[in-house]
């Protein structure tokens, strides 16, 4: 157990559709960190948040937004879904933001949100 | 955006050292390299990163080329549980703070 959630587990909605996906950091993590795997794009890096803040920007659509709360979780909404959509997201915490060898730049992932799109 | 290239797959004998590479010719100076892992039916977790060679922790060693442009995980002893999909990632620490993974190799340890 990494220590960081992520609800629901699984998520079958259809096209068209919005969905929020939330993730709890482990307790510390400054960092949040947003991933989308998926069998044609494989594992892919969305966007990174800290202590609030956007601190980095993937390939995430614009149909994709994130926000980080002042309590550190962090939720990401997909809206207009698409089948293409479909696919395992993660979420993944971190102490630091992220540019040293520092320990504290280690991704802690979750269990992932499996969404379906039909 | 520069690039990783790995291996789809390797196998390794458990108990023996194992030598993951990866290739990112196009890496910046602002680049680090980063090595997670994906067990099967589970989110990746971490094994080591840095921007230059002879880094090491208990789980692995990363050796980097000279000129940067390739990368060799080292797993010291396999183990089965070694078994995963192992990414090798580039990260621009000063710019983007992008993540960039490569397709991943997925290495089989046979017992």
């Amino acid at each position: 157990d990494s220590g960081v959630t992520q609800t629901p587990k699984h998520l079958i909605t259809a096209t068209g559709q919005r969905v929020t996906l939330r993730c709890s950091p482990r307790s510390g993590d400054l960092s949040v960190y947003w991933y989308q795997q998926s069998l044609d794009q494989g594992l892919q890096f969305l966007i990174q948040y800290y202590n609030g803040e956007e601190r980095a920007k993937g390939n995430i659509l614009e149909r994709f937004s994130a926000q980080q709360f002042p309590d550190l979780h962090s939720e990401l909404n997909l809206s207009s879904l698409e089948l293409g959509d479909s696919a395992l997201y993660f979420c993944a915490s971190s102490v630091g933001q992220g540019g040293s060898l520092s320990s504290y730049n280690e991704q802690f992932f979750g269990p992932g949100t499996r969404l379906t799109v039909l | 955006d520069a690039k990783t290239t790995q291996p789809n797959s390797m196998e390794s004998n458990e108990e023996e050292p194992v030598h993951l590479p990866c290739n990112h010719s196009t890496i910046s100076g602002t680049d680090y390299i980063h090595w997670y892992r994906q067990l099967p039916s589970q989110g990746p977790e971490y094994v080591i990163h840095g921007p230059t060679s002879n880094v090491n922790n208990r789980m692995a060693s990363l050796a980097i080329a000279e000129d940067r442009k390739s990368s060799t995980l080292i797993l010291h002893r396999a183990t089965l549980r070694d078994a995963a999909v192992y990414y090798c990632i580039l990260r621009d620490v000063r710019r983007t703070y992008k993540y960039i993974f490569g397709t991943g190799t997925r290495l089989k340890v046979l017992a």
